[in-house]
């Protein structure tokens, strides 16, 4: 099956820089790749997510890359914001193929500092 | 806007109880799902369903359950609850393409003493 890992485990980002979160995936056939957010004592959210026919998508101040050679997708943020501190989860599925299970991440903690 | 609604926020059982955890959407959604999460572990997929009356195991199915008798409510069952399965549950729904756009519910934060 499907195996997500998910670095850093904690992040930490003075207000203003940018922040990236990293996640490798070992099956080559998933092709969709969402990033999810929870803030404290919160339901997780999706905030963006990309198909294995792009290479990037943007949103605003959040980015998603993804090298489907290397198979690898980060989460970038930049110009962070006190409100961007959450617990970040990625995840990766295989739309379209038999087994479509989403694997997730262990999630990564970034704490904007003011 | 999607509502998943968990009937409970918080839950104590004991050891050996049999335990419910439920979980209803209202916006008509194909696709339920139930997940563990653990500090460290991230989401776990326990079971899914694609229909009313169809399930399917996910990553850590066992010692649970799971009843899908309306479109709009997924249950989960722990059939004689033990302490390793003390953890936050999150219900999920989504519509159309089956992993895309899942919508969390607020979780079910279960003890088992």
């Amino acid at each position: 099956g499907e195996n997500v890992e998910q670095h850093p485990s904690t992040l930490s980002v003075q207000e203003g820089d940018s922040a990236v979160i990293k996640c490798t995936y070992s099956d080559s056939a998933s092709n969709y790749f969402p990033w999810y957010k929870q803030e404290l004592g919160k339901r997780p959210q999706l905030i963006i997510d990309i198909r294995s026919n792009v290479g990037e998508k943007k949103d605003q101040r959040i980015a998603v890359t993804l090298n489907k050679t290397a198979k690898h997708f980060s989460l970038h943020i930049t110009e962070t914001q006190p409100e961007d501190s959450a617990v970040y989860f990625c995840a990766a599925s295989s739309i379209g193929f038999g087994n479509e299970k989403l694997t997730f991440g262990t999630g990564t903690r970034l704490t904007i500092i003011p | 806007d999607v509502k998943v609604t968990q009937s409970s926020r918080y839950l104590v059982k004991r050891t050996g109880e049999k335990v419910f955890l439920e979980c209803v959407q209202d916006m008509d959604h194909e696709n339920m799902f139930w997940y563990r999460q653990d500090p460290g572990l991230g989401l776990r997929l326990i079971y899914f369903s694609y229909d009313v009356k169809m399930k399917e195991k996910g990553d850590i199915p066992e010692g649970y359950s799971v009843s899908r008798e309306k479109k709009e409510r997924f249950s989960l069952i722990l059939e004689s609850a033990s302490t390793n399965q003390t953890s936050m549950y999150l219900c999920a729904s989504s519509v159309g393409r089956r992993n895309e756009k899942l919508f969390f519910g607020s979780g079910t934060q279960l003890s088992v003493l």
